[in-house]
């Protein structure tokens, strides 16, 4: 069974940069879009961005001159860095795995989260 | 940005009810509409993709209905562990876009 285990610093001050890394356990690595979201402190959910194992990205426009995402074949990781951060980045942000056919995509597959606070 | 509004945004109800949550895109997009279950502190639980496929393991009382614009998860009869949070999801284009969740809450 798949498994997705994310982890990455919790408290970051503004203008820092955020890092955080999920690890794909038992499962391929190849045939997906590997996701992060995140989620502000009693409120929706908000699509960061997608990666596949080539390399090829997906970002929200809305935080695109900010964010990348990478990729570790070698690894089964994916990575989200996410530049000058402010407090209104302080959220749950998930990593998920993004499946796709001629008629759907979705996200199966779900880390447990990882809580980031943005202070001074 | 494809917008999508759920109503109500919350809802309370009793065991062995039978609810409706709607979800409406503000264009159309097809049947790509995902439905996510989220209970305190936890993920999000991926119930219904491509509008009306139940994801494996989710019970049958889950189902959804509609396709373009307007979309409806329906509950058959409410068990205790459906108590939670509900979103819908638009996957019809990047950047994916979230409802903005209707609470489910214990009458």
């Amino acid at each position: 069974q798949v498994q997705l285990q994310q982890w990455g610093a919790g408290l970051l001050k503004p203008s820092e940069t955020l890092s955080l890394t999920c690890a794909v356990y038992g499962g391929s690595f190849s045939g997906y879009y590997w996701t992060w979201i995140r989620q502000p402190p009693g409120k929706g959910l908000e699509w960061i961005g997608e990666i596949n194992h080539s390399g090829s990205t997906n970002y929200n426009p809305s935080l695109k001159s900010r964010v990348a995402i990478s990729v570790d074949t070698s690894k089964n990781q994916f990575s989200l860095q996410l530049s000058s951060v402010t407090a209104a980045d302080t959220a749950v942000y998930y990593c998920a795995r993004g499946r796709n056919g001629p008629t759907y995509y979705y996200m199966d597959v779900w880390g447990k989260g990882t809580t980031v606070t943005v202070s001074s | 940005d494809i917008q999508m509004t759920q109503s109500p945004s919350s809802l309370s109800a009793s065991v062995g009810d039978r609810v409706t949550i709607t979800c409406r895109a503000s264009q159309s997009i097809s049947s790509y509409l995902n439905w996510y279950q989220q209970k305190p502190g936890k993920a999000p639980k991926l119930l219904i993709f491509a509008a009306s496929s139940l994801q494996s393991g989710v019970p049958s009382r889950f189902s959804d209905s509609g396709s373009g614009t307007d979309f409806t998860l329906t509950i058959s009869s409410l068990q205790p562990e459906d108590f939670a949070t509900y979103y819908c999801q638009q996957s019809y284009s990047t950047p994916y876009t979230f409802g903005q969740g209707t609470k489910l809450e214990i009458k």
